[in-house]
């Protein structure tokens, strides 16, 4: 079985301050690991994936998060937040289940950015 | 590429009705997947369905809940006999048959039971 745990559920940083969201996973076989964020009444959008090859992934809005297998984990950073930043993060596990990849997500992080 | 669809965007139901909500996946993707979530939780995996076939349903939570593909593009998601618990988010997720499986989501419909 896999699992996903998000450490803080709310994170609160200055704008323009290191963004740090942290994710620590645990999966029996090689996983694929994803970071979706989702803003109010709306779905969840893809930032970035890990699928076995670099372990420095980089995404979309100078987002970036490194695979450390010795750690079991996959944090989320960004160097310097923005207001547009305040959301809520969820780290994914996906690993191949019965022919379908079954993704499996922590709780989430909200993220408040102070002006 | 228009993305994942899923009306309606919000319901309000009374306890005991019946619900069904609808999602349009991406034109070439031909599997898809129904989440729940609910306040302070990450999605939850409902079913999956590659083409029309169900292939995974053991995680619908009780036999009020099913979903169904016909024709292998839109699915429908059913809750009979509605409850209060079942207040939450519902997702719908479609991947492409090959490749590295990324999910990608609809804007969900949210569902209150009073």
């Amino acid at each position: 079985a896999q699992s996903v745990t998000q450490l803080g559920s709310h994170v609160s940083v200055s704008e323009g301050a290191l963004v740090l969201l942290r994710c620590n996973y645990s999966s029996s076989v090689p996983p694929y690991l994803f970071w979706y964020v989702q803003y109010p009444n709306q779905g969840l959008q893809l930032l970035l994936k890990y699928t076995s090859a670099a372990t420095l992934v980089k995404g979309i809005n100078g987002f970036e998060a490194e695979f450390k297998k010795s750690e079991t984990s996959f944090h989320l950073t960004k160097p310097s937040a923005h207001m547009s930043d305040a959301a809520e993060y969820f780290c994914a596990v996906s690993v191949p289940a019965g022919g379908y990849q079954k993704v499996t997500f922590g709780i989430g992080t909200k993220l408040q950015v102070i002006p | 590429d228009t993305g994942v669809s899923q009306d309606p965007r919000h319901k309000i139901t009374k306890r005991g009705q019946n619900v069904t909500f609808r999602c349009d996946p991406i034109s070439e993707h031909n599997r898809l997947y129904w989440y729940r979530q609910t306040l302070g939780q990450g999605p939850e995996f409902l079913t999956y369905f590659q083409n029309e076939a169900q292939l995974e349903k053991s995680r619908l939570l009780s036999d009020r809940f099913s979903a169904e593909r016909p024709k292998g593009s839109f699915s429908t998601l059913e809750i009979q006999r509605t409850e209060q618990g079942d207040s939450a988010m519902y997702l719908c997720a479609s991947s492409p048959a090959r490749g590295q499986n990324i999910q990608y989501f609809g804007a969900g419909t949210r569902l209150s039971v009073l």
